[in-house]
């Protein structure tokens, strides 16, 4: 079945540490997104990617990296530069310009990251 | 700048009565408007979705909403609650119609509803 992997799915850091958050996708879409969800501030986007090797920044992004330099993977860096890491991630996907134009989104089972 | 306000972050109903969750957005632009149910710990699942097409929009598992652009709402309703209804309801929109809605899309704070039995 076709759809969106990120792993891990829990994940535990010390101060001070990076940590990559894995999201691979094998629905053949074009655009791909992080967001980080918090109890009560619903989602905010922290970056996107319309294609290959570009990406634009979101709402949130100081403190995280991404790359993307396959269409299947968008994963997403948390640096110690993020001053409070603790949160829900969620990668998603959709068709981008090339589809339908709804800007449907479709969602991974998310990360969540706890910093020690 | 789009904005969506979802009124109550917690709404508690009876097993079988009725549900609605509310939406209200702002945009510059006529919107496509969407609902997402979230259970713990998991992602995104998409209940329905409004393009401009039919104004009352049917979803999965009985649920349904109806987009009025005179009142700027897309709220959500399910004639009888069941108790497997309990989750996280996130309202959205998305009105970058001219790059195909890839921007991604604007989320409320979502709305806990709660089922009592």
């Amino acid at each position: 079945d076709g759809g969106i992997t990120q792993s891990p799915k829990y994940l535990f850091r010390k101060e001070g540490q990076n940590v990559t958050l894995s999201c691979e996708q094998n629905l053949n879409h074009d655009a791909m997104y992080w967001y980080r969800q918090d109890p009560g501030q619903g989602l905010r986007l922290i970056y996107y990617s319309q294609i290959v090797n570009d990406f634009q920044k979101g709402d949130i992004a100081e403190g995280y990296s991404v790359s993307r330099e396959k269409k299947e993977s968008f994963p997403l860096t948390v640096t110690s530069a993020q001053k409070n890491p603790t949160a829900f991630y969620l990668c998603a996907s959709s068709t981008g310009t090339s589809g339908s134009g709804s800007g449907e989104l479709f969602f991974g089972e998310g990360s969540r990251l706890t910093v020690l | 700048a789009q904005s969506v306000t979802q009124l109550g972050s917690h709404v508690s109903v009876s097993e079988g009565a009725l549900v609605l969750l509310r939406c209200n957005y702002s945009s510059s632009v006529p919107p496509y408007l969407f609902w997402y149910v979230q259970y713990p710990n998991q992602g995104l699942q998409l209940l329905l979705k409004y393009t401009s097409a039919a104004t009352l929009v049917k979803g999965i598992n009985g649920f349904e909403a109806e987009f009025k652009k005179s009142e700027t709402s897309f709220h959500l309703t399910k004639p009888s609650a069941h108790m497997s209804d309990a989750a996280e309801y996130f309202c959205a929109v998305s009105d970058s119609v001219g790059t195909g809605g890839a921007d991604g899309l604007t989320f409320g704070k979502g709305t806990h509803l709660i089922i009592q039995p």
